[in-house]
């Protein structure tokens, strides 16, 4: 069946540091990818998304690319901020799947002055 | 006023006791899921529906049951509560005009049995 791995947290950095969470994937066809953000307290918001190969979603910052020759989905960000501290989950959906997301375990990222 | 509406947020109960936890939603989305997240395993999915007369059982559904009394509402109950099912569970929601893919998630119903 379908599955994501990201590498396990929790990750810890300075302000203006360089992000990178890995993500990889098992999925038949072409499934499309997501970054979803949990800050504390709260439900999971969509970070960004790519649909298909060489896609690059992006938002606030971040951006990940859809590698179909690695099935991977890594999350960068060139400098992180304190606010940028939460649980960042990847997922994936397959086409006509009704959106129904795979998720990974899910990386806490600490941001720290 | 939040477009994904849990209740409750918190729950502390006792072992074998009946649970219900209620989403409802104001975005007009036919989809509707729950999930539950534990710590060290991400986000599984329990049941989810496509539409009123719909429902799915999802990876973890043995415990569960669900109900979807309208368009805009997905309630989720514990028959006989037992520890496991202590987790953190969301409500999620997705379709519509313009569907691009997302979820929607709730805040979360924390739930604990003792």
């Amino acid at each position: 069946g379908d599955s994501v791995t990201q590498m396990e947290g929790p990750v810890t950095l300075s302000e203006e540091a360089f992000l990178t969470i890995n993500c990889t994937y098992t999925a038949t066809g072409y499934p499309s990818l997501f970054w979803y953000v949990q800050y504390p307290g709260e439900g999971l918001q969509l970070l960004l998304k790519a649909t298909k190969a060489d896609d690059k979603g992006s938002n606030k910052g971040f951006e990940a690319t859809y590698r179909k020759e690695t099935t991977s989905f890594h999350l960068e960000k060139g400098s992180v901020q304190v606010s940028d501290s939460a649980v960042y989950f990847c997922a994936l959906s397959r086409t006509g799947g009704g959106n129904k997301l795979t998720f990974g375990t899910g990386t806490q990222l600490k941001v720290e002055l | 006023d939040a477009d994904v509406t849990q209740t409750p947020r918190n729950r502390i109960t006792k072992t074998g006791k009946r649970i219900m936890l209620e989403c409802s939603q104001t975005k007009g989305h036919d989809r509707m899921y729950w999930y539950r997240q534990d710590p060290g395993l991400g986000l599984r999915l329990i049941y989810y529906s496509f539409d009123v007369k719909d429902i799915n059982k999802g990876e973890i559904s043995d415990g569960y049951s669900v109900s979807r009394q309208a368009q805009a509402k997905f309630s989720l109950s514990l028959e006989s509560a037992i520890p496991n099912q202590t987790a953190l569970y969301f409500c999620a929601t997705s379709g519509g005009k313009g569907d691009t893919g997302e979820l929607f998630f709730g805040e979360g119903s924390r739930l604990t049995v003792l």
